[in-house]
């Protein structure tokens, strides 16, 4: 069964502060390594794709990469804008169509 | 482009009560997604349609039952609710081939 883990659970910086999230996964046939960031009340939004060990996407403060069992997400100088819960999501396995199975996200705080 | 869009935005109903939800896949998107999250936890698979076929089922009983029309608009049927079944319901479209699903905003529902 595919298991994804994120840690931490929440994370509080102050702004300017950089940090990195991290999403450890177990799964059969890697497709596809996901990150979204979703706001309270609000669908997941995309940000990358990743699809093999040592890609890397950047897109504005943030960096995600990618190895055989995890994946980062790094936030560099964050703004008080980025706080949102990250969720991270694989796709695995050449039978199981689109499914996503998700991270319990981690919570970001950005103080100004 | 238009993105993917849900209906209604909240509801309210009651345990044993039926509920049906909508779904508008993204302009070009054939294949559809239903996620179920709960409070404080990652997106959980439903079901994915293809071709108006389900194409793919997670850990949900069969009152969970749904439809993809020629239009690739979709919905999502629950019968039988139970007061677990409160949670945020996502539709997520895609294309065949390509990996990305995209979200829309959901729809809370709450059992009472």
């Amino acid at each position: 069964e595919d298991q994804v883990t994120q840690s931490p659970e929440a994370l509080r910086l102050q702004e300017g502060e950089s940090s990195s999230l991290n999403c450890s996964y177990t799964v059969s046939g890697l497709r596809g390594l996901f990150w979204y960031r979703q706001d309270p009340g609000k669908g997941p939004e995309f940000l990358f794709t990743l699809y093999s060990a040592g890609e890397e996407k950047e897109k504005e403060r943030l960096k995600a990469t990618l190895t055989k069992k995890e994946s980062f997400l790094h936030i560099t100088a964050p703004k008080p804008e980025d706080s949102a819960t990250y969720l991270c999501a694989v796709q695995a396995g050449e039978t199981s169509g689109s499914r996503l199975t998700f991270g319990e996200g981690t919570q970001l705080t950005v103080n100004p | 482009e238009t993105g993917v869009t849900q209906s209604p935005t909240h509801l309210i109903k009651t345990r044993g009560q039926q509920v049906t939800l909508r779904c508008s896949s993204q302009s070009g998107h054939n294949t559809v997604s239903w996620y179920q999250q709960a409070l404080g936890q990652g997106p959980q698979f439903i079901f994915q349609y293809y071709r108006e076929e389900e194409n793919g089922r997670g850990n949900f009983p069969p009152r969970f039952s749904g439809l993809q029309f020629p239009n690739y608009s979709s919905e999502l049927n629950v019968n039988a609710l139970e007061l677990d079944d409160s949670a945020l319901y996502l539709c997520a479209s895609g294309r065949t081939g390509a990996r990305v699903q995209f979200f829309g905003p959901g729809t809370r529902l709450t059992v009472l």
